[in-house]
């Protein structure tokens, strides 16, 4: 089956640094790929939409220059968070998706703390 | 009206116990639709899509009810493995699939 490969699975940085989180679709071309964002005990939150080579689509309330958000091919996106912050501490994850009313694939996360 | 609704549960069922999920979403015009499961810590894993005729794989039983806009979610013969967070996801075509926050199910031995 599709799979979506996410790097790193886990970081812990200090409040300042930027932290890049990478997002593959291994055997298919990802024409979407989407970041979300999960707090301890809470539903997924969608953070961006990122179509390759076009400006990622921000949900309102997210910072488009603080979660920088790159898709330079059909399987890589990436997600920059800069100057993290100790709130920004979450799970990450990014799905991807080829055809349309194909099912969303999972990466298996990053969790991101900031010290 | 939210796009898509689920009862967050928690739902506790004994093992062996006959568990039922409904999803109901807004827009008439979707077109697909998907359980996932996602268990603590972990990212959601799809569990089954949904189609118009129902569909069935092992325990699970998954139906889409288009005039009354719901899906379901039919778990026999629950499993302590089964206890997860169970997600509903439904495409409506021109926007991101969009997600329930999910139903969370516990089984208890």
């Amino acid at each position: 089956g599709a799979v979506v490969s996410q790097h790193p699975s886990r970081v812990i940085c200090k409040s300042g640094t930027s932290v890049k989180i990478e997002c593959r679709s291994l055997d298919f071309q990802a024409t979407t790929m989407f970041w979300y964002r999960q707090f301890p005990k809470k539903s997924l939150m969608l953070m961006a939409t990122s179509n390759e080579g076009s400006k990622a689509t921000y949900e309102q309330g997210v910072e488009k220059d603080k979660f920088l958000i790159n898709h330079a091919s059909l399987t890589l996106s990436t997600l920059t968070v800069t100057s993290a912050h100790p709130e920004d501490s979450s799970f990450y994850i990014c799905s991807a998706t080829g055809a349309l009313n194909s099912p969303l694939h999972f990466g298996n996360g990053t969790r991101l703390t900031v010290t | 009206r939210k796009e898509v609704e689920q009862d967050p549960g928690p739902f506790n069922v004994p093992e062996g116990a006959t568990v039922a999920f409904n999803c109901t979403y807004s827009n008439s015009a979707s077109q697909s639709f998907f359980w996932y499961r996602q268990d603590c810590r972990k990212e959601p894993k799809l569990l089954m899509s949904v189609y118009s005729s129902g569909n069935e794989d092992g325990r699970f039983t998954a139906q889409l009810n288009r005039a009354s806009q719901y899906i379901s979610l039919l778990i026999r013969d629950s499993k302590l493995s089964d206890s997860a967070t169970y997600l509903c996801v439904v495409n409506t075509g021109n926007t991101p699939l969009v997600f329930g926050k999910g139903t969370r199910l516990s089984v208890i031995a």
